[in-house]
């Protein structure tokens, strides 16, 4: 079985500093592993994913995220903080392996607000 | 290349009525993955298609819910008999399936249920 675990439902953050979204997932098969980024009212848009190789993975808006398989996280970051990136933040978790191919599992999400 | 399309993108219904909602996959996508979202919840997976074959229904409530996937047309996830706790957002997502996607899915905007 597969879980996701977002610490913090809401962070708040003064625009141009350090993001910092965390996710720790737990899965018995290498997992791969997305963050996906919803605005009010609208569907969600990925922003990366790690599957295999580098570790650092590097997605859209200037956001990246680390693969720790010793620590079972992939939290995303972004060095400073944009107004638009107000939104909320979902990673999801899933495998290539046995019946879980493609469904993913979400975790409940963080609510990123940026002060000006 | 159009994205996933769904419709309605808003849909009211009363109690006891049905509701239906489809969703058109991406341009030669041909698996189809369809998520709820309830207020303050991350999404659900709910049930997984191919093209005239429900390949993974694990998160289907048991009773009043279905959905199909034909040969031709659209994904169809029907609701009989709404309730109030119906109410939520449903996002369809497809995928290509293809060893190389990554299983990446790519998401709709969403049709959000509110039942009175």
């Amino acid at each position: 079985a597969q879980s996701v675990t977002q610490l913090g439902s809401h962070v708040s953050v003064s625009e141009g500093a350090l993001v910092l979204l965390r996710c720790n997932y737990s899965s018995s098969v290498p997992p791969y592993l997305f963050w996906y980024v919803q605005y009010p009212n609208q569907g969600l848009q990925l922003l990366l994913k790690y599957t295999t190789g580098a570790t650092l993975v590097k997605g859209i808006n200037g956001f990246e995220a680390e693969f720790k398989k010793s620590e079972t996280s992939f939290h995303l970051t972004k060095p400073s903080a944009h107004m638009s990136d107000a939104a909320e933040y979902f990673c999801a978790v899933t495998s290539n392996y046995g019946g879980s191919q493609g469904n993913l599992i979400f975790g409940k999400g963080t609510k990123l607000s940026v002060k000006p | 290349n159009a994205g996933v399309m769904q419709n309605p993108r808003h849909l009211v219904r009363r109690r006891g009525q049905e509701a239906r909602l489809r969703c058109s996959p991406m341009k030669g996508h041909s698996h189809v993955y369809w998520y709820r979202q309830l207020p303050e919840e991350g999404l659900k997976f709910m049930v997984y298609l191919q093209k005239e074959n429900i390949i993974d229904e694990s998160g289907m409530p048991k009773e009043r819910f279905s959905a199909e996937f034909p040969k031709e047309g659209p994904s169809i996830l029907r609701i009989q008999q709404v309730v109030r706790g119906d109410s939520a957002a449903y996002f369809c997502a497809s995928s290509p399936r293809s060893r190389n996607s990554g299983n990446t899915i790519y998401f709709g905007e969403g049709s959000w249920l509110t039942v009175v």
